[in-house]
């Protein structure tokens, strides 16, 4: 079957470093994509990775292990404003995306 | 930049209406989709399209409908709005690459 898990809930420390794991299992494989969402608004695109390995873009970075059937987001120097929902994502055999239930990341002062 | 608008940001419709929510993208995508978001729920398909005047249905269709006259339209129809309705529903595109773009939402409340 197809399926997307992640930690339901997190907490975290302002300025402080935080991983959230997203292990996935679908037929073929095109990609994952992260997610944000603030409560409620709309998710919005934040990353996708199609080759292992690490990808960073400013705070953000995305790891993928295909061999694994794992990626994390790694996020850094957390400010208040990231405080938000997390949602993995990857296509399945007929390129819809197949969604995690998303973590929720709670950042504390 | 892809945009995707919803029609309406709030609504508040009472038990038995008919309700419409549309969604236009300005990009040509040919895959739209129309999800709910429930807390602790995740997003759920309701139905998806695509191509004009195709819909296929997803997880829980029961009690919408969908249309598709037009490419860049996506309309999500409430045949008679009940209480369990109440949610939020995201419409989506779908890129070249696989990823979404989703409009900023529509809150239903339905009374």
């Amino acid at each position: 079957g197809q399926n997307i898990d992640q930690p339901t809930e997190m907490t975290a420390t302002e300025g402080a470093i935080v991983q959230i794991n997203c292990t996935y299992q679908t037929s073929g494989f095109n990609g994952l994509f992260w997610y944000q969402q603030h409560a409620g608004e709309a998710p919005t695109f934040l990353s996708y990775n199609v080759l292992d390995g690490l990808e960073e873009k400013g705070r953000f970075s995305s790891f993928l292990s295909r061999s694994k059937g794992y990626s994390y987001l790694l996020l850094k120097e957390l400010q208040m404003k990231d405080s938000a929902s997390y949602l993995c994502a990857a296509p399945d055999s007929n390129y819809q995306l197949i969604w995690g239930a998303g973590t929720k990341l709670i950042i504390k002062p | 930049d892809v945009k995707v608008t919803q029609s309406s940001r709030y609504l508040v419709k009472r038990t038995g209406e008919k309700v419409f929510l549309e969604c236009v993208q300005d990009m040509d995508h040919e895959n739209m989709f129309w999800y709910r978001q429930d807390p602790g729920l995740g997003l759920r398909l309701i139905y998806f399209s695509y191509d004009v005047k195709m819909k296929e249905k997803g997880d829980i269709p029961e009690g919408y409908s969908v249309s598709r006259e037009k490419k860049e339209r996506f309309s999500l129809i409430l045949e008679s709005a009940s209480t369990n309705q109440t949610s939020m529903y995201l419409c989506a595109t779908q890129h070249p690459n696989y990823g979404y773009t989703f409009g900023s939402g529509t809150r239903l409340t339905v009374v």
